[in-house]
C-alpha cells in the first residue's frame, strides 16, 4: 500500500522554467511534509518541509503549497537551473508515528 | 565535520553470504534509520531506532538485523535470507523522531549480489 504518491516520475523543463511535481497522501494523521533533493550517487538532503497549518511555504526558488482538504502537496521549482536537475522525493509522517513515507521520487532534467 | 558516514560505498557479495554495512554519526542524534532504495520505488523503511539497546522492524525488515549497542552507531546485516538484496542502501539519523526534526542521510552503501 503506497500511502503517498509521487507525479510525475520524470520532468524535463528548460532552464528559466518551472518544475511542478505532486504528492498526494491518504494518512489524514500526518502532519509533516518534507521534501528531498537526492543528487545521482548520494544521499537525500532535505529541501523544504511544511506542516498543515499554513498552505504555502516559499524559500528561495522553491515553494511547497498545501491543500489540506484534498490531500494533496505539491513542490515548484522557480526559474529552474541546471544544476537543479536531480531525484526529488516528497515524504510525510505523523506525531505520533517513528518513520517517514516517501514517494516513489521524482526525476528532474533541467535543459539549459 | 559533523555527519553520517557509511561504509563502504559499494559492497559485492556472494548468494548465501551474510554482509553487514556500516553506519556511524556524531551529530548527537538518538534516532538511527536504514531505508533501502531500488529504482522507481522511492526509500522503503528497513528498521530504525530510538535509543540505545533499542530498535523497531520497519515495512521491509525480513532478511536483515540490526544493532544498536552505542548512540553514534547502527550496523545493518544483510542476511542470507534477503532474496533480493541488490540495492542501494540508506543510513539516516535525527535528533528525535522524524516529525519533530531535519533527518540526515549517509553517502549510502551500494550492494550487490554476485
Amino acid at each position: 500500500q503506497q500511502q503517498v504518491k509521487q507525479s510525475p516520475q520524470s520532468l524535463i523543463v528548460q532552464k528559466g522554467g518551472i518544475s511542478i511535481i505532486n504528492c498526494a497522501y491518504e494518512n489524514t494523521a500526518f502532519d509533516y511534509f518534507p521534501w528531498y533533493q537526492q543528487f545521482p550517487g548520494k544521499g537525500p538532503a532535505l529541501l523544504i518541509a511544511i506542516r498543515p497549518d499554513v498552505s504555502e511555504k516559499k524559500e528561495g526558488r522553491f515553494t511547497i503549497s498545501f491543500n489540506k482538504s484534498a490531500k494533496q502537496f505539491s513542490l515548484h521549482i522557480m526559474d529552474s537551473q541546471p544544476g537543479d536537475s536531480a531525484t526529488y522525493f516528497c515524504a510525510a509522517s505523523s506525531a505520533a508515528g517513528n518513520k517517514l513515507t516517501f514517494g516513489g521520487g521524482t526525476r528532474v532534467l533541467v535543459k539549459p | 565535520d559533523g555527519g553520517i558516514t557509511q561504509s563502504p560505498k559499494y559492497l559485492f557479495r556472494k548468494e548465501g553470504q551474510n554482509v553487514t554495512l556500516s553506519c556511524e554519526q556524531n551529530l548527537n542524534h538518538d534516532a538511527m534509520y536504514w531505508y533501502r532504495q531500488d529504482p522507481g520505488q522511492g526509500l522503503r523503511l528497513i528498521y530504525y531506532s530510538q535509543i540505545v539497546n533499542d530498535f523497531q522492524k520497519g515495512d521491509i525488515a525480513e532478511g536483515y538485523s540490526v544493532s544498536r549497542e552505542k548512540k553514534e552507531s547502527f550496523p545493518l546485516t544483510v542476511t542470507s535470507a534477503q532474496k533480493n538484496p541488490t540495492a542501494f542502501y540508506l543510513c539516516a539519523s535525527s535528533r528525535s523522531g522524524f516529525s519533530n526534526t531535519e533527518a540526515f542521510f549517509g553517502q549510502g552503501t551500494r550492494l550487490t549480489v554476485v
